[in-house]
């Protein structure tokens, strides 16, 4: 069955420590793969997505995250984080075509990042 | 630029009742989804709408209903709420799957 699994589900970082979240799903083929973070009483915001080509993907506030079709992984990672990174951060896929919706996404459960002074 | 509207920011229902939670976008985006986050859970899809007259159930539509009049609207409807209804609710919407969603402020409901 198709999934996504976000292992962690809180993780605490000392401000200025680098950070690697990790997402793995469960899919036959390469799916469209999504980074969304969610401050405290807000929406989502896109960090970054994969869809082909160079597997490390750039995206806004300074993340990265790698693509690894060996390991069914798409781990987010930042050099040094701020207090301001924390949040809920939501790894999502779009699996096909055919199922997940409008805008096709399956999200995983989220991890909650909690920076430490 | 106003993107994706929800309204209210807040509600509480009693057992019973039914309400419409609206949303609306600016950006001409033929691809509408309403989700509810609850805690633990992540997002899961409620109904999504892939144009004007065209609706699908998602992954938990039971209790709600929803139409698509208009491009820029989307409502969803509580006909009988119920305590299980209680979650915070988003609406999205996007160029078509693949693309990125763009996400509303939410509603937060409350059923006691």
């Amino acid at each position: 069955a198709q999934s996504v699994t976000q292992p962690d589900i809180h993780i605490t970082v000392s401000e200025g420590a680098s950070l690697e979240l990790r997402c793995n799903y469960s899919y036959g083929a390469t799916p469209y793969l999504f980074w969304y973070v969610q401050s405290p009483g807000q929406g989502l915001q896109l960090l970054l997505k994969y869809f082909s080509g160079d597997t490390l993907v750039q995206g806004i506030k300074g993340f990265e995250a790698e693509f690894k079709r060996s390991q069914s992984s798409f781990n987010l990672r930042k050099p040094s984080v701020h207090w301001s990174d924390a949040a809920e951060y939501f790894c999502a896929v779009v699996f096909s075509y055919s199922g997940g919706g409008a805008d096709g996404l399956t999200f995983g459960k989220g991890t909650h990042l909690i920076i430490q002074p | 630029n106003a993107g994706v509207t929800q309204t209210p920011k807040f509600q509480v229902l009693k057992t019973g009742q039914s309400m419409t939670l609206q949303c609306a976008q600016d950006m001409n985006h033929e691809y509408m989804s309403w989700y509810r986050q609850d805690p633990g859970m992540g997002l899961r899809l409620i109904h999504y709408s892939v144009g004007a007259g065209i609706t699908d159930q998602g992954e938990v539509p039971n209790g709600y209903n929803v139409s698509r009049s208009t491009t820029e609207d989307f409502p969803l409807r509580l006909l009988s709420a119920a305590p299980s209804q209680t979650s915070v609710y988003f609406c999205a919407s996007s160029y078509g799957e693949g693309n990125e969603a763009f996400f509303g402020q939410g509603t937060r409901l409350t059923v006691v």
